[in-house]
């Protein structure tokens, strides 16, 4: 599996976008970008995912650099309950998901 | 639709006891994985099923564990016998068999402590 770098902790205020940067600079072809967070001590929670386009989704945005060796997920307007820790991970497949230490997000009021 | 069920929700043994972890998936879904949390460290990853085979067991950490999956629906993990550093917080995950870029989605956790 691909390694991933993610700054350990990040600020938000409320109502603010949140952007969580996301280095994956030894990414494969067909290996896929994944976002999960985890709130508390509750299980992972599928956030997005994509392969070389930016993806959309309601909970938030994957912005994908093109030569794919970065990505930036985008929490619109992030909320109190959107402080979680989040993970950026990347497989192929029905591959295990290998989490690392992730980014610790803290929203503001 | 019923997301993915662990039960129980948390369980306290004593060292030298077996305790048998449930995971239900989403119906539908043929993979089935586990994972854990042990005290201060990140979540690492036990086995996969695809449907009642084991596609992937790199991840457990000895011959106590056994994880079973009859029939394909329901998977058990059973630890026996416990022991002190098997504490932490057991992840169930599943997901549907689907091109490349499928997702898993968890389940609240078993949260295991061993006195």
């Amino acid at each position: 599996d691909a390694k991933t770098t993610q700054p350990t902790s990040m600020d938000c205020a409320e109502g603010r976008a949140a952007n969580l940067p996301c280095n994956h600079s030894t990414i494969s072809g067909n290996e896929y970008v994944y976002w999960y967070r985890q709130i508390h001590s509750q299980g992972p929670q599928y956030i997005i995912h994509g392969l070389k386009n930016n993806e959309t989704n309601e909970m938030a945005s994957l912005i994908i650099t093109e030569d794919r060796k970065s990505s930036t997920l985008i929490l619109p307007h992030a909320t109190l309950r959107d402080t979680a820790v989040y993970y950026c991970i990347v497989r192929v497949g029905f591959q295990k998901l290998v989490f690392g230490t992730g980014t610790r997000l803290l929203v503001s009021p | 639709e019923a997301g993915v069920t662990q039960f129980p929700s948390h369980s306290v043994i004593e060292k030298g006891q077996t305790v048998t972890l449930r995971c239900d998936p989403i119906s539908g879904h043929d993979n089935l994985y586990w994972y854990r949390r042990v005290m201060g460290k990140e979540i690492k990853f036990l086995l996969h099923f695809v449907k009642e085979s084991k596609q992937d067991e790199s991840g457990m950490p000895n011959n106590r564990f056994l994880a079973e999956r009859t029939g394909g629906t329901y998977s058990t993990l059973k630890v026996q016998p416990a022991e002190l550093e098997d504490s932490g917080v057991y992840f169930c995950a599943s997901s549907q068999v689907r091109g490349l870029g499928n997702e898993q989605f968890f389940g609240p956790g078993t949260r295991l402590t061993v006195l």
